[in-house]
């Protein structure tokens, strides 16, 4: 089955800076990586997703790059602030004619220190 | 739209015990997944739901069982429950041909 590794556990940084979280996958399949966000006690939100016919996506302080031959992807914040703190999942997903199954990276406990 | 709901909120439960959880999805959307994410872990996929099917699932027992009705809503089932089935049960959504899900708040289960 899938097998995603994300690095780092944790990860702190100063209001303003950039910080990079980074996942590999196993399964050459998988075909749709989304990001999610996870502040304490709610449910994971959606921050930006990239398909795997696309090498890099932007949505204003937020990238995802996507490197379908090592089989890694990479989210980028930028000016980050006070609220970007929370945890953050990758997760890369296969399809099997609509039925897909989504495998999570362990997350990464991102610090903005204002 | 309120969104993916789901009850109840929290749950506890002794070991031996079977639970039952409940999801509605998102309006307009048919397809259901159930996760398991254990503290300071990410979601585990348990299974997928589909026109009232099971179309996929992940590496998870057979005490954990599901069901999707016509209006789309799902339960999760859990019989038999172990100490280490003390989680937050996530229940997500989409339409079958998108690829975008939305979380519920999740069922907090404790197992005593």
């Amino acid at each position: 089955g899938e097998n995603v590794e994300q690095h780092p556990s944790t990860l702190s940084v100063q209001e303003g800076d950039s910080a990079v979280i980074k996942c590999t996958y196993s399964d050459s399949a998988s075909n749709y990586f989304p990001w999610y966000k996870q502040e304490l006690g709610k449910r994971p939100q959606l921050i930006i997703d990239i398909r795997s016919n696309v090498g890099e996506k932007k949505d204003q302080r937020i990238a995802v790059t996507l490197n379908k031959t090592a089989k890694h992807f990479s989210l980028h914040i930028t000016e980050t602030q006070p609220e970007d703190s929370a945890v953050y999942f990758c997760a890369a997903t296969t399809d099997s004619g609509g039925y897909q199954k989504v495998t999570f990276g362990t997350g990464t406990k991102l610090q903005v220190i204002p | 739209d309120a969104g993916v709901t789901q009850s109840p909120t929290h749950l506890i439960k002794t070991r031996g015990q079977q639970v039952t959880l409940r999801c509605s999805p998102k309006s307009g959307h048919d397809t259901v997944s159930w996760y398991q994410q254990a503290l300071g872990q990410g979601p585990q996929f348990i299974f997928q739901y589909y026109e009232e099917e099971e179309r996929q699932r992940g590496n998870f027992p057979d005490r954990f069982s599901g069901h999707q009705y016509p209006n789309y809503s799902s339960e999760l089932n859990v019989n038999a429950l172990l100490l280490g089935d003390s989680a937050l049960y996530l229940c997500a959504s989409r339409t079958f041909d998108g690829n975008e899900q939305f979380f519920g708040p999740g069922t907090r289960l404790t197992v005593l």
